[in-house]
């Protein structure tokens, strides 16, 4: 089975700065999407960038980047020119592309990073 | 265009009680998916329904919980007999046919059985 895996429970970074959220994952496929997202404290889910595992180049978004090492099973996340809105919770997510379980593919999440923006 | 609309936003329940959880998806979309979200952890998947069928429900607990979304109106995850370790918030995730994308998500309910 999939897993995802966020070792750090919370990080923190000055207004203006870059932070970097790390992310690992395990599977046996060749092909899946990775996601993040980003939770305020209003709850609501939100999707910061995504990327496709066929495709070598980093998907950019703004101010927010990824580094995807799909050899070491890796995708971490980059948020440039912090700002005190991107203060949040920050989920990484995979999905299969052929499905899980036999669905079109459920997102297995990771137990997320709370980030802090110091002003 | 509205987003995913889910509904009641908070919800309190005594043990025992019944709890329904309604999602109206985004204009367009036919898939529904209902995640649930324990304190301090991230989201685990529960149920996939497309209009009128359970497609993957491999992630719902094999009692109390059911899901349905009919031909017409929202999405309804129902828990009966909720017992305290229920409480958590319950979020819905819309696509539409066979997207590529991350889901679209609502803002979730949470649900505290007291």
């Amino acid at each position: 089975a999939q897993t995802v895996t966020q070792s750090q429970p919370e990080m923190s970074v000055q207004e203006a700065e870059t932070v970097t959220l790390s992310c690992t994952y395990d599977t046996s496929e060749s092909d899946y999407y990775l996601f993040w997202y980003k939770q305020p404290p209003s709850r609501q889910m939100i999707l910061v960038i995504r990327q496709e595992a066929y495709k070598q180049q980093n998907a950019t978004e703004n101010r927010f980047s990824v580094n995807f090492q799909k050899a070491a099973k890796s995708f971490s996340l980059k948020i440039s020119d912090s700002q005190l809105g991107d203060a949040a919770m920050y989920f990484c997510a995979y999905r299969s592309v052929r499905g899980y379980g036999g669905s079109q593919g459920n997102l297995i999440f990771g137990k997320g990073t709370k980030l802090s923006v110091k002003p | 265009n509205a987003g995913v609309m889910q509904n009641p936003r908070h919800l309190v329940r005594r043990r025992g009680q019944e709890a329904r959880l309604r999602c109206s998806p985004m204009k367009g979309h036919s898939h529904v998916y209902w995640y649930r979200q324990l304190p301090e952890e991230g989201l685990k998947f529960m149920v996939y329904l497309q209009k009128e069928n359970i497609i993957d429900e491999s992630g719902m607990p094999k009692e109390r919980f059911s899901a349905e979304f009919p031909k017409e109106g929202p999405s309804i995850l129902r828990i009966q007999q909720v017992v305290r370790g229920d409480s958590a918030a319950y979020f819905c995730a819309s696509s539409p046919r066979q997207s590529n994308y991350g889901y679209t998500f609502g803002s979730g309910t949470r649900l505290t059985v007291v």
